[in-house]
């Protein structure tokens, strides 16, 4: 049980478009849901968090306008990627967790590349 | 602030015995937890300790100390593909993970 997928698993774009990255809890409902990236050789960054139906909260320094975020079912969240840039190529992992179960159960990553 | 730390990087021989430090300062405490994480892949929980002692679970055991704001990852018996980044992440009183930046273990013949 516990199982998060994400799709696209890996995606390459060109530079001033947009991305949506797509992440499901596919055997439990997902009250809230965690967006990472991750450079190469470094540790996980949280991006936001989202509560189904409600805003997300972002962390300082992500700009809410170009990482769109939208949870909305208990099932699905979707991150966007607007206009993205080189710089922004990057692992991109999604996580879910339920209820009062504060474990977060993480997707297999999608790989961002902007050319 | 809040802070976790552990090793950047360890290394150990195939059948040994490692322990993986982690230390953490958070506002509040509600647990800490173990993923594994493999190069180019998501992490995976491992283990998640809440009260103070050593919960142990096959090859792998957890050990917290709430006092001393420090935990230990064992990893017995190692095998090749136990090499992977570990990362440590505490809870803190808002319910939010507070990551470490992860130990990198080589695991060597």
């Amino acid at each position: 049980g516990a199982v998060v997928s994400q799709h696209p698993s890996w995606v390459i774009c060109k530079s001033g478009t947009s991305v949506k990255i797509e992440c499901r809890s596919l055997d439990f409902q997902a009250t809230t849901m965690f967006w990472y990236r991750q450079f190469p050789k470094q540790s996980l960054m949280l991006m936001a968090t989202s509560n189904e139906g409600s805003k997300a909260t972002y962390e300082q320094g992500v700009e809410k306008d170009k990482f769109l975020i939208n949870h909305a079912s208990l099932t699905l969240s979707t991150l966007t990627v607007t206009s993205a840039h080189p710089e922004d190529s990057s692992f991109y992992i999604c996580s879910a967790s339920a209820g009062d179960h504060y474990e977060q159960y993480f997707g297999p990553g999608t790989r961002l590349t902007v050319t | 602030g809040q802070n976790i730390d552990q090793p950047t990087e360890m290394t150990a021989t195939e059948g040994a015995i490692v322990q993986i430090n982690c230390t953490y300062q958070t506002s509040g405490f509600n647990g800490l937890f173990w993923y594994q994480q493999h190069a180019g892949e998501a992490p995976t929980f491992l283990s998640y300790n809440v009260l103070d002692g050593l919960e142990e679970k096959g090859r792998f055991s957890s050990f917290l100390s709430r006092s001393k704001g420090y935990s230990y990852l064992l990893l017995k018996e190692l095998q090749m593909k136990d090499s992977a980044s570990y990362l440590c992440a505490a809870l803190d009183s808002n319910y939010q993970l507070i990551w470490g930046a992860g130990t990198k273990l080589i695991i060597k013949p």
